[in-house]
């Protein structure tokens, strides 16, 4: 069975300060990894996704996460933050080839100040 | 235009009563899903339809009955009702039943169980 840790339940940041949102995973199996983001009084978008390829990948808001298989983990970051990226951002895996499941984390809440 | 949409936003109601949740998409997806987001924000998958066809069904309380009468909706029926079943609740859909299909997220509905 697979699980996500995320261990930082908030991270506080000035706004242009960079930032790196924390994730582990656990599984007997290789995994897909995800990033999802939630604004306040939405559900929740995908941010990026690690399918296979190149380790880091990129999402069009200047976010980006490595996979690490070694460690098990798949960080997120920014080099310099805004206002605007205050939010819950989740992590979440799911098992290769293909499943049905998405496995999430518990969230990192992301509270940009001025 | 929403995307995925549910209704109400907000449920408050005594232990012991029947309520239900809709969800409905218009973006033409196969595939719907009902998550339940605990106080500790861990989402956890209930159910998943694929063409109104049942293909998740994690361990869920026989109380909770997923309806999909057509592609593009999937309510959630909650029958006597408990102080445990206080949550959000989210819908999502995709266009296939694969992990890696990218999910689409409704605002989530809040139960909250007197």
């Amino acid at each position: 069975a697979q699980s996500v840790t995320q261990l930082d339940s908030q991270v506080p940041v000035f706004e242009e300060a960079p930032v790196e949102l924390r994730c582990n995973y656990s599984s007997s199996v290789s995994v897909y990894l995800f990033w999802y983001v939630q604004y306040p009084n939405q559900g929740l978008q995908l941010l990026l996704k690690y399918l296979s390829g190149s380790t880091l990948v990129e999402s069009i808001n200047g976010f980006e996460a490595e996979f690490n298989k070694s460690q098990t983990s798949f960080h997120l970051r920014k080099p310099s933050v805004h206002i605007s990226d205050t939010a819950e951002y989740f992590c979440a895996v799911s098992e290769r080839p293909s499943s049905y499941k998405l496995i999430f984390g518990s969230g990192t809440r992301l509270l940009v100040r001025p | 235009d929403t995307a995925v949409s549910q209704t109400p936003k907000y449920l408050v109601t005594q232990m012991g009563n029947d309520k239900s949740i809709k969800c409905e998409q218009n973006l033409g997806h196969d595939t719907m899903y009902w998550y339940k987001q605990d106080s500790k924000k861990f989402l956890k998958i209930m159910f998943s339809y694929n063409n109104k066809e049942l293909i998740i069904n994690e361990t869920v309380p026989n109380r909770f009955s997923p309806k999909s009468p057509d592609k593009a909706h999937l309510n959630l029926h909650i029958n006597s009702l408990e102080l445990g079943d206080s949550a959000v609740y989210f819908c999502a859909s995709s266009q296939a039943p694969v992990s890696t299909d990218t999910q689409y997220f409704g605002p989530g509905t809040r139960l909250t169980v007197l």
